[in-house]
C-alpha cells in the first residue's frame, strides 16, 4: 500500500464550486504539505503544517484553505473554485529528523471549468 | 528570498551520460535535494546534499558546492525510463523547499 495517498485522483468541477482534496499517510509523519504544479513549472507551496495544531501559509495561499484533523490527515479545500486554479496538487510529508526528506502523494489533477 | 535556475530541457542517448546543473541564490542555505518526476506522477527521492563534494548513489550522482551556489546531476548509462524531470530543490533555515521549474530530459535511442 503507498505511503500517501490522495483523494480524488482527478476532479473536473465549475467554478464557484467548493472543493475539498484530502491526503493521508502512514508513515507516521508530523509534517505535511500541499502544493500545486502548473504544465512546465515547478512546485508551488500552497500550505504547510508541522504537527496538528500548527498551521502556516505557503507562497500562494489565497484562494485555498486547509484542515489538519490528525497527524495522518490533511486536507485542502478550494473555496470558491476558480479556472486558473486548474493544475496538479500533490501533497507531502517529511520527518523533520534527519534531512527533513519530502515523500509526496500520487496527485490530484484538477480542472475548474 | 530564493532563486533557483536549471535548464528547461535536455536531450541525450541511451547508454550516455548527462549532467544537469542547477544553481541557486539563497538566503540561509540548509542542503539541496533532486526529485525525478516522469509526466502526471508525483516527484520521487534522488538525493540530497548538505555538505560540499559528490554523492553516488548507483547509475546517479549528485554534486555540491555551496561556496559556488551550484549543484549537479549526474546520470550514467542512461536507460529509456530516464526520460523525465529533474527537479531541483533547496531548503532554507526553516527547512521549506523551494523548486526550480525542472529539467526535462529526453533520452533517445
Amino acid at each position: 500500500d503507498a505511503d500517501v495517498t490522495q483523494t480524488p485522483r482527478n476532479r473536473i468541477t465549475k467554478t464557484g464550486k467548493r472543493i475539498m482534496l484530502e491526503c493521508s499517510q502512514t508513515k507516521g509523519h508530523d509534517r505535511m504539505y500541499w502544493y500545486r504544479q502548473d504544465p512546465g513549472l515547478g512546485l508551488q507551496l500552497i500550505y504547510y503544517s508541522f504537527d496538528v495544531k500548527d498551521i502556516n501559509k505557503g507562497e500562494i495561499s489565497d484562494g485555498y484553505s486547509v484542515s489538519r484533523q490528525a497527524q495522518a490527515k490533511f486536507s485542502l479545500s478550494l473555496e470558491s473554485a476558480i479556472p486558473n486554479q486548474t493544475a496538479l496538487y500533490f501533497c507531502a510529508t517529511s520527518d523533520p529528523q534527519g534531512s527533513d526528506t519530502q515523500y509526496f502523494g500520487p496527485g490530484t489533477r484538477l480542472t475548474v471549468l | 528570498g530564493q532563486n533557483i535556475d536549471q535548464p528547461t530541457e535536455m536531450t541525450a542517448t541511451e547508454g550516455a551520460i548527462v549532467q544537469i546543473n542547477c544553481t541557486y541564490q539563497t538566503s540561509g542555505f540548509n542542503g539541496l535535494f533532486w526529485y525525478q518526476q516522469h509526466a502526471g506522477e508525483a516527484p520521487t527521492f534522488l538525493s540530497y546534499n548538505v555538505l560540499d563534494g559528490l554523492e553516488e548513489k548507483g547509475r546517479f550522482s549528485s554534486f555540491l558546492s555551496r561556496s559556488k551556489g551550484y549543484s549537479y546531476l549526474l546520470l550514467k548509462e542512461l536507460q529509456m525510463k530516464d526520460s523525465a524531470s529533474y527537479l531541483c530543490a533547496v531548503t532554507n533555515a526553516g527547512n521549506m523547499l523551494t523548486f526550480g521549474g525542472g529539467t526535462r530530459l529526453m533520452v533517445k535511442p
